[in-house]
Formats: C-alpha cells, structure tokens, sequence
C-alpha cells in the first residue's frame, strides 16, 4: 500500500543531544513536510521540500534541520539548539507545486526530551 | 498574511445529534480549503477540500462543509455524529509561496461525543 511512514513512533532524547526523525514516502510525490503539533496551537510548519536537493524553512525551522537527498526520505534532525523539543512530530508529502492539492499525513513520531 | 481560525477549542454533542464546527479564513486570492481529521496520538486524514464550483462539498464518513466567501468561513457538517467521530479536526488553507505550496491550518477543534 502507498502511504507514508515515520519512524520511530516514540522517540526520547537527552538535554544537548541530536536526534533524527525518518520519514519515508512511497506515493511518489515531490513534496514533502515537516509540522510540529503541540496542544492548542494547531500544526506549525518547520521545513518544506519540494524536490530532491532543495528545502525551505517554514515558520518555525530554528533548532532544525533538513536533507532531501532522495525523492522518497525527508529527515528531519532536531538538534540541541532547538530548546523546546518535546512534541509531536508529522510529516506529510503532495503533488509538487499546486495549493489546492491535498497532503498526506503519516502517524507521527512524538519526541520527549528526559 | 493568510491564516486560519477555529473558535471552538471543544464541541460536546450527543450521539446521533448534528455537528457544525466553525472555521474562518483569511487569504487574498481564491481560497483552497480543506478539513482533516485526527484521532488520538495518530497522523492527519483528509475528510474533504473545496477548490472550486459547488459551495457545498461532500467528504468521507457523511461529513460536509459549505463555502460562504461572503462570510469567509468553511464549516463542517455532520447530520448525524456517531461516537466514532471523537476526535480533533482542523481546518487549513493552501497557500503558495513562490514555487511552493504549503498548508496552513487553524489551531483545531477537539470534538467529544456522549452516549
């Protein structure tokens, strides 16, 4: 089945330490996203890509990072500067370049700094 | 800038009841519309999206939503919910930027169904 899949489900990180979350997409879309879910404020943007090689930020990309080396994975690393990480992580991917397209969402990965 | 509002934080509603979940846009072009659906601790389904035509849209598991650009609102409809239907829905605009598309979604709306 075409889908999208994140891993782990649950992720827990130490003060200072980078972690990377997978994400990996078999829909053979272009693009793909990075939204971070906390209660009450909805899905906020970190990162978009929109072909293989080239992202940009999206309205909260400070404390994270990117790579798009290939069409089907989109990592994203959350690194020690990011200094309110515990949330819960959705990557999503679309048809490249059209608004009115719609995204398709994986099940998350929610991170805990202990 | 675009942006989306819910103004419900949670909606309480008796099974078998009608639902209507409130949702307002701000964009300057033609709006693209979309509502998704979450269940706990589980990634976005799309329930519907409006991109043109029809004000009145149908989607997956008897949900509707109605475009009123006069009121600048897409709310969501449900004749008849079912307590499979808790859960927290959001409401999102797509936006270009550039070369890009993206989604921006409103902060969503936690629904609770009583038996």
């Amino acid at each position: 089945d075409g889908g999208i899949t994140q891993s782990p489900k649950y992720l827990f990180r130490k003060e200072g330490q980078n972690v990377t979350l997978s994400c990996e997409q078999n829909l053979n879309h272009d693009a793909m996203y990075w939204y971070r879910q906390d209660p009450g404020q909805g899905l906020r943007l970190i990162y978009y890509s929109q072909i293989v090689n080239d992202f940009q930020k999206g309205d909260i990309a400070e404390g994270y990072s990117v790579s798009r080396e290939k069409k089907e994975s989109f990592p994203l690393t959350v690194t020690s500067a990011q200094k309110n990480p515990t949330a819960f992580y959705l990557c999503a991917s679309s048809i490249r370049g059209y608004r009115r397209t719609e995204a398709f969402f994986g099940q998350g990965t929610r991170l805990t700094v202990v | 800038a675009q942006s989306v509002t819910q103004p419900d934080i949670h909606i309480t509603v008796s099974e078998g009841a009608s639902l209507e979940l409130r949702c307002n846009y701000s964009y300057g072009a033609t709006p693209y519309l979309f509502w998704y659906v979450q269940s706990p601790g589980q990634g976005l389904q799309l329930l519907l999206k409006y991109f043109s035509g029809d004000t009145l849209v149908q989607g997956i598991k008897g949900f509707e939503a109605e475009f009123k650009r006069s009121q600048s609102s897409f709310n969501l409809r449900k004749p008849s919910v079912h307590w499979s239907d808790a859960a927290e829905y959001f409401c999102a605009v797509g936006v270009n930027t550039g070369t890009a598309s993206k989604l921006t979604f409103g902060t969503g709306t936690r629904l609770q169904v009583t038996l």
